[in-house]
């Protein structure tokens, strides 16, 4: 079964409006869950991380996340989008090592 | 602080070449990683070394070795490079106590 899976390949919010980035994962016990964020040729960023703990993490660049036990989910949220935010972002599971989700393409409209 | 590199950022070789795909970390951590990319695969771990004289097989480990030279080096080498290696390749570190990874750049190889 796959650890973490992104729903929605492709997200488009106008600049200004919330946005969310959906994550579902699936391993046993106490995950540790990862955001990162691509931009155009370039390596991955560590965008937040939940190990334990508020389950509203804050992370860099105005975004957060939020871990749902009961749902298995751990969606990125940011309350008002800005065109810089377009980019690929990954949700990331360790289950044995890390494991990423398939990547979801955020853009944001001027 | 460079972070994390690679080397070279562009390859092409032909079906049967080889080559080595260099990586360095100045961020003193002990774990790190080879990924590829593929459009629509997210990454999938190739192989990692959780310390220095340690390697491990990961997801998608053939057709690829590595060596961890010292805490700093990593490296991956493909022996005899394949269409399907087509990809972009990255290395990353990794924090011991919260696994957050850092990335290089990457190495965008094509394989003729």
């Amino acid at each position: 079964a796959q650890s973490v899976a992104q729903p929605e390949d492709q997200v488009n919010v106008a600049e200004g409006n919330p946005l969310t980035v959906k994550c579902t994962y699936s391993v046993s016990g106490n995950p540790y869950l990862f955001w990162y964020v691509q931009y155009p040729n370039r390596g991955l960023q560590f965008l937040l991380k939940y190990i334990t703990g508020d389950n509203l993490v804050k992370g860099s660049y105005g975004f957060e996340a939020e871990f749902n036990k009961s749902q298995t989910s751990f969606h990125l949220k940011k309350p008002s989008a800005l065109v810089s935010d377009s980019a690929l972002y990954f949700c990331a599971v360790r289950d044995g090592w890390t494991r990423f989700g398939a990547g979801t393409r955020l853009t944001v409209k001027p | 602080n460079a972070g994390v590199t690679q080397t070279p950022k562009f390859q092409v070789l032909k079906t049967g070449q080889s080559m080595t795909l260099q990586c360095a970390q100045d961020m003193n951590h002990n774990s790190m990683y080879w990924y590829r990319q593929d459009p629509g695969m997210g990454l999938r771990l190739i192989y990692y070394s959780a310390s220095e004289g340690t390697t491990d097989k990961g997801e998608v480990p053939n057709g690829y070795n590595v060596s961890r030279l010292n805490k700093r080096e990593f490296s991956l080498r493909l022996e005899s490079a394949a269409p399907s290696q087509t990809s972009v390749y990255f290395c990353a570190c990794q924090t011991s106590d919260s696994y957050e990874q850092y990335f290089g750049p990457g190495t965008r190889l094509t394989v003729t």
